[in-house]
């Protein structure tokens, strides 16, 4: 298994509270990437890096932000948590020049 | 719009028959294709993939074929055992490591 951590891997939250999901990478690779799993979407990515503060949009990035202060850790933050972003929650990784995601074990978050 | 279709939710196969699951793409850039395997409450694991160079892949029971003039590709799984009965993820990659995912494919390999 690649060295991915993501916790919490369950939380519960109320509408309009802050979130922060955190992913930690023991593998050193350059690429990192959140997605959201729901029915019917399939995974969509939410954000990625590709370095120490490098970050970019993905598809779904609305209500979402990312850091990454060091290379094995990727934060996912909801400033202002709301019903639609109950979802799973998953962190990926790349190497540079590499070919495959790698994933974690995914985050269940619930948004009451 | 998603870039990654994947228009059969769900499919059902006999076990050691062949399971077919098809994928269609809509980017021309992408040149890297792979099909990832998800069970419930895990991570999606990544199973075979292909590069646009190429027009067939194969490892064991999986083999992966890729259409470019007809932006489609496919997972063939032969034969196929009830431990496949999985969610299959067909992905797609181009410039950026960007990697854009499919809504999947719900396989059950009855016994």
């Amino acid at each position: 298994d690649a060295g991915i951590t993501q916790s919490p891997r369950h939380k519960v939250t109320e509408t309009g509270t802050p979130v922060t999901l955190r992913c930690h990478q023991t593998e050193n690779h350059r690429y990192m990437y959140w997605y959201r799993q729901d029915p019917g979407h399939g995974l969509r990515l939410i954000h990625y890096s590709y370095g120490v503060k490098d970050t970019d949009k993905g598809e779904v990035s609305d209500g979402y932000s990312v850091s990454r202060s060091k290379t094995e850790d990727f934060l996912l933050t909801l400033e202002s948590a709301t019903s639609s972003q109950t979802s799973v929650y998953f962190c990926a990784i790349t190497a540079q020049g590499g070919t495959e995601a790698f994933f974690g074990q995914g985050t269940r978050l619930t948004v009451v | 719009d998603q870039q990654v279709k994947q228009n059969s939710p769900s499919l059902s196969v006999q076990e050691g028959r062949i399971s077919i699951l098809n994928c269609d793409y809509t980017n021309s850039m992408f040149d890297y294709f792979l099909w990832y395997k998800k069970y419930p409450a895990e991570g999606p694991t990544f199973l075979i993939s292909i590069s646009s160079i190429k027009d067939k892949n194969e490892d064991g029971r999986f083999t992966v074929f890729l259409n470019k003039s007809a932006k489609h590709l496919s997972l063939h799984i032969v034969p196929s055992q009830p431990g496949d009965s999985a969610v299959y993820f067909c992905a797609a990659s181009g410039n950026f490591n960007k990697f854009y995912f499919g809504s999947g494919t719900k396989l059950n390999v009855k016994p």
